[in-house]
């Protein structure tokens, strides 16, 4: 039974385009991540959000832009959409209260740019 | 700024065997460490942390020495299965809510 669920599971998107992934999370945790894994960069931070503020961002491209809606949902927009953002983009969320508290991780959303 | 790295990205063993993976890290703070397992086409999920008191944490037969003089935090394991197979990632993290900083990954395949 998934806590944390990512929407869709595969996404195919034309060069150009834009798309959201969706997340959602039933853990009750106050922090949500993305990451985004890919053969060239194998597990990359891109942001983090703690109470739906943004905390921290690491995507030099403002083509990425999280969303959070409510507390427990962390969605992701990318626009102008580039065969290069073909990867899996992971969902994760935490209870922040401590520095070696468990990061949970959602099953990705893999994302093939043609 | 915080990095970890894993020098090796493929072992390939035979079960039973034993296994280590390499783990080292450059921090400005003093973090705690995490060693995350990937099985395919599924979520990495935490196998083992470093805890405040020093303890060394175990799971599933692995277990992780966190040697803060020599910055590193070496995945072992006695005896390879199978089922071990799978993409191990080292990271470390400083702060509640901070991100975790992963290395580079590294491959493992258990042969019969």
């Amino acid at each position: 039974d998934p806590k944390i669920i990512q929407k869709p599971k595969y996404l195919v998107a034309v060069t150009g385009s834009e798309k959201i992934l969706i997340c959602e999370q039933y853990l009750g945790h106050n922090a949500m991540y993305w990451y985004r894994q890919s053969a060239k960069k194998p597990l990359e931070f891109m942001f983090s959000y703690s109470y739906q503020k943004l905390m921290d961002n690491q995507t030099a491209s403002s083509r990425f832009q999280p969303q959070s809606s409510k507390k427990n949902h962390l969605d992701l927009q990318i626009t102008a959409l580039k065969p290069d953002d073909s990867a899996t983009y992971f969902c994760a969320s935490s209870q922040e209260n401590s520095a070696n508290t468990e990061v949970f991780f959602g099953k990705g959303t893999r994302l093939t740019v043609v | 700024g915080d990095s970890v790295t894993q020098t090796e990205g493929l072992v390939t063993l035979t079960e039973g065997l034993p296994v280590m993976l390499n783990c080292t890290y450059q921090s400005t703070y003093s973090p705690f460490l995490f060693w995350y397992v990937q099985h395919l086409n599924e979520a990495p999920k935490l196998l083992l942390k470093s805890f405040t008191d020093n303890k060394r944490p175990e799971h599933q037969g692995f277990h992780a020495t966190l040697h803060k003089s020599s910055s590193s935090f070496h995945l072992q394991k006695s005896s390879a299965q199978l089922s071990d197979s799978a993409l191990y990632y080292c990271a470390l993290r400083y702060n509640a809510g901070a991100k975790l900083t992963f290395g580079g990954g590294t491959r493992l395949t258990v042969r019969p």
